[in-house]
């Protein structure tokens, strides 16, 4: 099976809180990323968590890790229409120089007006 | 700062033809550079890493003598699809950075092949 999983589509009003989930399976890794991607574009790092890490919070988003479970989720607060994009979950296997991301699929946010 | 960028942004050629993708860290120097491929409505998947003045590591089931990589310079690494063919038509994506831990993505390159 993927290595990251994620739902596909969410769609929100303006305003509401979005909340996007992801799964991981490489208990070893040691940091795990939320990226966002415009139509058409390259990724943009949004965020990103280190594995002893539970909870971390930056301006509109909040990751949140539970290790136990190897869940990670991305919350963002009074979702506006910019925030539309796909998001991707992504997490880090080995380290430095030898090291890769995996990527989930992708979870495509609709924000209605 | 942390600026990558590839060149070019969009690309169409003939089935058959060469194609070079350039990726370039701009205000810093990136002793590793990855290349990934993403399909439309998909994940991006990483099609080789590559070191500075050394070999690039492919990634199992990508042809290397198909996707040439170099990477001659702390700023610089190229990708060259050889002898394209329609279904090599993708999205293609390169990173640079330290290390996994702060990768850095350029604006991705989309080649047609027709």
């Amino acid at each position: 099976g993927e290595d990251v999983e994620q739902s596909l589509f969410l769609s929100v009003r303006e305003g509401d809180s979005s909340v996007i989930n992801c799964t991981y399976t490489d208990s070893s890794s040691t940091y795990l990323y939320w990226y966002k991607q415009e139509p058409g574009a390259g990724l943009q790092l949004l965020t990103y968590i280190f594995s002893n890490m539970d909870m971390k919070q930056d301006q509109r988003l909040t990751v949140l890790l539970n290790k136990k479970d190897k869940h990670l989720s991305l919350r963002i607060a009074d979702t506006q229409t910019g925030d539309s994009a796909i998001y991707f979950c992504a997490e880090a296997k080995g380290s430095g120089n030898t090291g890769k991301l995996i990527f989930g699929q992708g979870t495509t946010l609709q924000v209605k007006p | 700062g942390a600026v990558v960028s590839q060149h070019p942004s969009r690309v169409i050629c003939k089935s058959g033809t060469s194609v070079k993708i350039e990726c370039r860290s701009l205000d810093f120097q990136a002793t590793t550079m990855f290349w990934y491929r993403q399909f439309p409505k998909q994940s991006l998947m990483l099609m080789a890493t590559s070191n500075e003045g050394s070999k690039a590591t492919y990634e199992q089931g990508v042809e290397k003598d198909k996707f040439l990589i170099n990477h001659a310079s702390l700023t610089l690494s190229t990708l060259t699809v050889t002898s394209a063919h329609p279904e090599d038509s993708s999205f293609y994506i390169c990173s640079a950075g330290v290390s996994t831990d702060t990768q850095y993505f350029g604006p991705g390159t989309r080649l047609t092949v027709l």
